[in-house]
């Protein structure tokens, strides 16, 4: 089955630094790749969707200067944290669907989330 | 806006049936998922329905009805493994947003 990964799985970092977080499709091109993030006991929010080789779509509430997504490749997205605060400590995950699916109509494979901790 | 509600806790015996609930208000409807995550761990696929009916695989399987905004999650024989949230997630709009419930947790006993 398709695989998606995601780089760190885990990352504790100063107040202030910016943290990059890395999604890969192992094995298919993903034309579109979601971010979400998920606080302790509640649902997986939506962050952005992302089109490889276009700007990302923010959800409401979610600031695309201090979330910065580059979906640069058919296999790999990045998101990055600018200016890290202790309220961003989260679970990150992102999903990827492959080329030739229609955009969520087919499965969305997640990857196994990064765990980010800010002091 | 969108409006997914699902029982917040749920415990069942292992070797049971357990069917777990999703109600859903939204537009654009295109499709439901259920996904299973284990406590700390990222969501995995569980099944897809975008038509109305019973769809089954193995010792689950997931059902639609799109009039009544309903789904439902059916789990037999039950394993101990299988304790996890499951969680409920639409699909509506022109670019296929997916919005998750906030997940049923299963406690599966002895």
């Amino acid at each position: 089955g398709a695989v998606v990964s995601q780089h760190p799985s885990r990352v504790i970092c100063k107040s202030g630094t910016s943290v990059k977080i890395e999604c890969r499709s192992l094995d298919f091109q993903a034309t579109t790749m979601f971010w979400y993030r998920q606080f302790p006991k509640q649902s997986l929010m939506l962050m952005a969707t992302s089109n490889e080789g276009s700007k990302a779509t923010y959800e409401q509430g979610v600031e695309k200067d201090k979330f910065l997504i580059n979906h640069a490749s058919l296999t790999l997205s990045t998101l990055t944290v600018t200016s890290a605060h202790p309220e961003d400590s989260s679970f990150y995950i992102c999903s990827a669907v492959g080329r030739g699916s229609l955009i969520g109509a087919d499965t969305q494979y997640f990857g196994p989330g990064t765990r980010l901790t800010v002091l | 806006g969108q409006n997914i509600d699902q029982p917040t806790e749920m415990t069942a015996t292992e070797g049971a049936i357990v069917q777990i609930n999703c109600t859903y208000q939204t537009s654009g409807f295109n499709g439901l998922f259920w996904y299973q995550q284990h406590a700390g761990e990222a969501p995995t696929f569980l099944s897809y329905n975008v038509l109305d009916g019973l769809e089954e695989k193995g010792r689950f399987s997931s059902f639609l009805s799109r009039s009544k905004g309903y789904s439902y999650l059916l789990l037999k024989e039950l394993q101990m493994k299988d304790s996890a949230s499951y969680l409920c997630a639409v699909v509506s709009g022109g670019y296929q947003k997916v919005t998750f419930g906030i997940g049923t947790k299963l406690q599966v006993i002895p």
